[in-house]
Protein backbone atom coordinates (compact mmCIF):
# COMPACT_ATOMS: atom_id res chain seq x y z
CA UNK A 1 0.00 0.00 0.00
CA UNK A 2 1.00 3.48 -0.77
CA UNK A 3 1.88 5.92 1.68
CA UNK A 4 -0.29 8.22 0.09
CA UNK A 5 -3.53 7.63 -1.60
CA UNK A 6 -5.56 9.89 -4.10
CA UNK A 7 -9.15 9.68 -5.37
CA UNK A 8 -10.35 9.10 -7.65
CA UNK A 9 -7.61 9.00 -10.38
CA UNK A 10 -9.20 11.09 -13.22
CA UNK A 11 -12.26 13.18 -12.48
CA UNK A 12 -14.59 14.74 -15.78
CA UNK A 13 -17.11 17.44 -14.49
CA UNK A 14 -18.80 20.10 -16.39
CA UNK A 15 -18.10 23.92 -16.17
CA UNK A 16 -19.13 25.20 -13.01
CA UNK A 17 -19.87 21.60 -10.68
CA UNK A 18 -17.93 21.56 -7.12
CA UNK A 19 -15.05 19.28 -7.40
CA UNK A 20 -14.12 16.95 -4.63
CA UNK A 21 -10.26 15.47 -4.85
CA UNK A 22 -9.23 13.56 -2.01
CA UNK A 23 -5.88 11.90 0.02
CA UNK A 24 -5.37 9.35 2.40
CA UNK A 25 -2.00 8.43 4.14
CA UNK A 26 -0.99 5.94 6.65
CA UNK A 27 1.80 7.70 8.01
CA UNK A 28 1.80 10.48 10.56
CA UNK A 29 1.95 13.49 9.43
CA UNK A 30 4.02 17.25 10.30
CA UNK A 31 2.53 18.49 6.82
CA UNK A 32 0.49 18.38 3.66
CA UNK A 33 1.15 19.60 0.30
CA UNK A 34 -1.30 20.13 -2.82
CA UNK A 35 0.24 21.26 -5.90
CA UNK A 36 -1.25 21.53 -9.50
CA UNK A 37 0.74 20.17 -12.51
CA UNK A 38 -0.57 22.07 -15.47
CA UNK A 39 -1.02 20.06 -19.25
CA UNK A 40 2.78 22.13 -20.14
CA UNK A 41 4.28 20.03 -16.84
CA UNK A 42 5.18 22.77 -14.83
CA UNK A 43 3.75 22.16 -11.07
CA UNK A 44 2.91 24.84 -8.72
CA UNK A 45 2.47 24.64 -4.75
CA UNK A 46 -1.33 25.27 -3.83
CA UNK A 47 -1.39 24.91 -0.32
CA UNK A 48 0.83 23.45 2.85
CA UNK A 49 -1.63 22.82 5.88
CA UNK A 50 -1.32 21.06 8.87
CA UNK A 51 -4.56 21.28 10.48
CA UNK A 52 -8.04 22.63 9.89
CA UNK A 53 -8.68 24.92 6.46
CA UNK A 54 -7.11 26.89 3.93
CA UNK A 55 -9.16 29.02 1.41
CA UNK A 56 -7.55 30.56 -1.76
CA UNK A 57 -10.07 32.13 -4.34
CA UNK A 58 -12.30 29.44 -5.33
CA UNK A 59 -9.58 26.99 -4.11
CA UNK A 60 -10.01 24.92 -0.29
CA UNK A 61 -8.06 22.42 1.51
CA UNK A 62 -9.37 20.60 4.37
CA UNK A 63 -7.43 18.03 6.41
CA UNK A 64 -8.41 15.41 9.25
CA UNK A 65 -5.08 14.58 11.09
CA UNK A 66 -7.13 12.18 13.25
CA UNK A 67 -8.39 10.32 9.48
CA UNK A 68 -5.38 10.83 7.99
CA UNK A 69 -7.37 12.62 5.18
CA UNK A 70 -7.38 15.65 3.05
CA UNK A 71 -9.42 17.18 0.32
CA UNK A 72 -9.46 19.91 -1.87
CA UNK A 73 -12.60 21.25 -3.26
CA UNK A 74 -12.76 23.57 -6.37
CA UNK A 75 -16.04 25.70 -6.61
CA UNK A 76 -17.37 27.04 -9.96
CA UNK A 77 -14.91 24.89 -11.26
CA UNK A 78 -13.92 26.40 -15.23
CA UNK A 79 -12.23 24.31 -18.01
CA UNK A 80 -8.32 26.25 -16.58
CA UNK A 81 -9.14 24.39 -13.79
CA UNK A 82 -8.20 21.14 -15.81
CA UNK A 83 -4.85 19.92 -14.52
CA UNK A 84 -3.40 16.83 -12.73
CA UNK A 85 -3.52 17.61 -8.94
CA UNK A 86 -1.40 16.01 -6.63
CA UNK A 87 -1.32 15.71 -2.89
CA UNK A 88 2.14 15.20 -0.98
CA UNK A 89 2.91 14.40 2.98
CA UNK A 90 6.15 15.31 5.31
CA UNK A 91 6.01 12.28 7.75
CA UNK A 92 7.36 13.51 11.16
CA UNK A 93 10.97 13.50 11.67
CA UNK A 94 11.34 13.23 8.00
CA UNK A 95 12.86 16.46 5.60
CA UNK A 96 11.68 14.80 2.62
CA UNK A 97 8.05 14.55 0.87
CA UNK A 98 5.91 11.68 -0.35
CA UNK A 99 3.49 12.02 -3.44
CA UNK A 100 0.67 10.71 -4.61
CA UNK A 101 0.26 9.61 -8.36
CA UNK A 102 -2.06 12.53 -8.96
CA UNK A 103 -5.53 13.15 -9.91
CA UNK A 104 -6.16 13.81 -13.68
CA UNK A 105 -9.43 16.68 -13.79
CA UNK A 106 -11.11 17.80 -16.82
CA UNK A 107 -13.45 20.67 -16.75
CA UNK A 108 -15.82 20.92 -20.13
CA UNK A 109 -17.03 23.61 -20.86
CA UNK B 1 12.99 36.66 -9.41
CA UNK B 2 13.37 33.68 -11.79
CA UNK B 3 12.52 31.27 -9.19
CA UNK B 4 13.89 27.92 -10.07
CA UNK B 5 15.77 27.55 -13.27
CA UNK B 6 16.76 24.31 -15.21
CA UNK B 7 18.18 23.41 -17.72
CA UNK B 8 18.43 21.85 -20.54
CA UNK B 9 14.74 21.70 -20.90
CA UNK B 10 15.30 18.38 -22.89
CA UNK B 11 17.85 16.08 -23.73
CA UNK B 12 18.24 13.18 -25.61
CA UNK B 13 21.14 10.41 -25.24
CA UNK B 14 22.36 7.56 -26.09
CA UNK B 15 22.93 4.79 -23.78
CA UNK B 16 26.31 4.81 -21.92
CA UNK B 17 26.42 8.98 -22.28
CA UNK B 18 26.87 11.21 -19.66
CA UNK B 19 25.31 14.22 -18.83
CA UNK B 20 24.81 17.00 -16.28
CA UNK B 21 21.27 18.71 -15.32
CA UNK B 22 21.48 21.89 -13.86
CA UNK B 23 19.36 23.73 -11.22
CA UNK B 24 19.92 27.49 -9.90
CA UNK B 25 17.75 29.34 -7.63
CA UNK B 26 16.98 32.65 -6.76
CA UNK B 27 15.25 32.54 -3.89
CA UNK B 28 18.14 31.82 -0.61
CA UNK B 29 16.18 29.04 0.24
CA UNK B 30 18.43 26.31 1.71
CA UNK B 31 16.98 22.94 0.85
CA UNK B 32 17.05 21.67 -2.64
CA UNK B 33 15.76 18.33 -4.36
CA UNK B 34 16.08 16.60 -7.73
CA UNK B 35 12.90 14.35 -8.53
CA UNK B 36 12.01 12.22 -11.51
CA UNK B 37 8.50 11.77 -12.70
CA UNK B 38 7.35 8.87 -14.71
CA UNK B 39 4.15 8.10 -15.76
CA UNK B 40 1.70 6.49 -13.33
CA UNK B 41 3.96 7.24 -10.67
CA UNK B 42 4.32 9.56 -8.35
CA UNK B 43 7.62 12.40 -8.17
CA UNK B 44 10.09 10.00 -6.59
CA UNK B 45 13.02 10.97 -4.91
CA UNK B 46 16.59 10.80 -6.27
CA UNK B 47 19.07 13.59 -4.31
CA UNK B 48 18.17 16.31 -2.05
CA UNK B 49 20.37 18.93 0.04
CA UNK B 50 19.11 20.48 3.06
CA UNK B 51 21.89 22.74 2.87
CA UNK B 52 24.70 23.90 1.16
CA UNK B 53 27.63 21.43 1.90
CA UNK B 54 25.48 18.11 2.27
CA UNK B 55 23.50 16.16 0.16
CA UNK B 56 21.68 12.99 0.59
CA UNK B 57 19.99 10.06 -0.85
CA UNK B 58 16.16 9.92 -1.78
CA UNK B 59 14.15 7.18 -2.86
CA UNK B 60 16.02 6.20 -6.55
CA UNK B 61 19.37 7.42 -6.34
CA UNK B 62 21.50 4.37 -8.16
CA UNK B 63 22.32 5.98 -11.62
CA UNK B 64 22.52 9.26 -10.48
CA UNK B 65 25.29 11.46 -8.56
CA UNK B 66 24.53 15.18 -7.05
CA UNK B 67 26.41 18.62 -6.62
CA UNK B 68 25.47 21.81 -4.14
CA UNK B 69 28.13 23.63 -6.04
CA UNK B 70 26.82 26.53 -3.46
CA UNK B 71 23.73 27.62 -2.04
CA UNK B 72 22.01 28.59 -5.70
CA UNK B 73 23.20 25.49 -7.63
CA UNK B 74 22.07 21.72 -7.01
CA UNK B 75 23.33 19.65 -10.27
CA UNK B 76 22.45 15.99 -11.00
CA UNK B 77 24.62 13.58 -13.25
CA UNK B 78 23.75 10.98 -15.08
CA UNK B 79 27.38 9.23 -15.00
CA UNK B 80 26.47 6.22 -17.73
CA UNK B 81 22.70 7.16 -19.10
CA UNK B 82 20.40 3.89 -19.39
CA UNK B 83 17.21 3.53 -20.89
CA UNK B 84 15.32 3.24 -17.60
CA UNK B 85 16.59 7.03 -16.83
CA UNK B 86 14.09 8.10 -19.30
CA UNK B 87 12.09 10.48 -17.54
CA UNK B 88 10.93 14.04 -16.26
CA UNK B 89 12.98 15.45 -14.01
CA UNK B 90 12.30 18.32 -11.92
CA UNK B 91 14.47 20.62 -9.66
CA UNK B 92 12.55 22.23 -6.20
CA UNK B 93 13.62 24.27 -3.45
CA UNK B 94 12.38 25.57 -0.17
CA UNK B 95 13.41 27.27 2.52
CA UNK B 96 14.08 24.45 4.53
CA UNK B 97 12.53 21.21 5.29
CA UNK B 98 8.98 19.59 4.23
CA UNK B 99 6.87 22.94 6.20
CA UNK B 100 7.49 24.93 3.63
CA UNK B 101 6.27 25.71 0.61
CA UNK B 102 8.33 24.05 -2.33
CA UNK B 103 9.27 25.99 -5.65
CA UNK B 104 9.23 23.47 -8.99
CA UNK B 105 11.44 24.73 -11.75
CA UNK B 106 9.98 23.54 -15.33
CA UNK B 107 11.28 20.32 -15.50
CA UNK B 108 13.79 18.61 -18.44
CA UNK B 109 12.41 15.87 -20.60
CA UNK B 110 15.14 13.42 -20.72
CA UNK B 111 15.00 10.59 -23.40
CA UNK B 112 17.52 7.98 -23.18
CA UNK B 113 17.72 5.42 -26.51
Amino acid sequence: KNEVEQSPQNLTAQEGEFITINCSYSVGISALHWLQQHPGGGIVSLFMLSSGKKKHGRLIATINIQEKHSSLHITASHPRDSAVYICAVRSRGNEKLTFGTGTRLTIIP
Amino acid sequence: NAGVTQTPKFQVLKTGQSMTLQCAQDMNHNSMYWYRQDPGMGLRLIYYSASEGTTDKGEVPNGYNVSRLNKREFSLRLESAAPSQTSVYFCASTLSGGNNEQFFGPGTRLTVL
